[in-house]
């Protein structure tokens, strides 16, 4: 059975920084993109971050290029995405979400989706 | 900055059809932009029903369907049932290596 694990989120003052990690199960980690997504209280959902089956390509969407960074160990089967400089519209749950296809060239989507972590800036 | 577009709300009777949409705020979707269809009720995780065009999720019932109609990505639901309420959210990817998600269409079963 597929598994997908946030943790990491929590309240933080803007400025600040976080680091959330997704826990893989179930699957060959390292076959899959993988990706952050992310949706503020009330809103809809946004594609923050996604990453190549071996690292060797990320893609960020404008609002966060330069603060977060996104990495994978496929050794411990493990995503990450490291926080930094947060502003207070980061507020939002982070979904961890795999892409479909093994050995896809491209992030086509998600298939499977982790229950995500809540990330609060609040001073 | 692209913008996906979707109807933010529509109604549909039970056992019957409705078909959402998905566009861009200029230009047309083509299967190049390998749409995906995700529905969310309040406080769960999203979950996924299509991806790159008209590919079904595993155990997604065939009532749910997906495809281009016109300039536009398309989600068909036959047979409407009350658990079908829901958010329905769809993304297109772009050649920037992500993708842009929808701001969501809420469906009301009645």
């Amino acid at each position: 059975e597929v598994q997908l694990v946030e943790s990491g989120g929590g309240l933080v003052q803007p400025g600040g920084s976080l680091r959330l990690s997704c826990a893989a199960s179930g699957f060959t980690f390292s076959s899959h993109w993988m990706s952050w997504v992310r949706q503020a209280p009330g809103k809809g959902l946004e594609w923050v971050a996604t990453i190549k089956q071996d690292g060797s390509e990320k893609y960020y969407v404008d609002s966060v290029k330069g603060r977060f960074t996104i990495s994978r160990d496929n050794a411990k089967n493990s995503l990450s995405l490291q926080m930094s400089n947060l502003r207070a519209e980061d507020t939002a749950v982070y979904y961890c979400a795999r892409a479909p296809g093994v050995g896809a060239t491209m992030a086509l989507g998600f298939d499977y989706w982790g229950q995500g972590t809540l990330v609060t800036l609040s001073s | 900055q692209t913008v996906v577009t979707q109807e933010p709300s529509f109604s549909v009777s039970p056992g019957g059809t409705v078909t959402l949409t998905c566009g861009l705020g200029s230009g047309s979707v083509s299967t190049s932009y390998y749409p995906s269809w995700y529905r969310q009720t309040p406080g769960q995780a999203p979950r996924t029903l299509i991806y790159t065009t008209n590919t079904r999720f595993s155990g997604v019932p065939d009532r749910f369907s997906g495809s281009i109609l016109g300039n536009k990505a398309a989600l068909t639901i036959t047979g409407a049932q009350a658990d079908d309420e829901s958010d329905y959210y769809c993304v297109l990817y772009m050649s920037s290596g992500i993708g842009v998600f929808g701001g969501g269409t809420k469906l009301t079963v009645l």
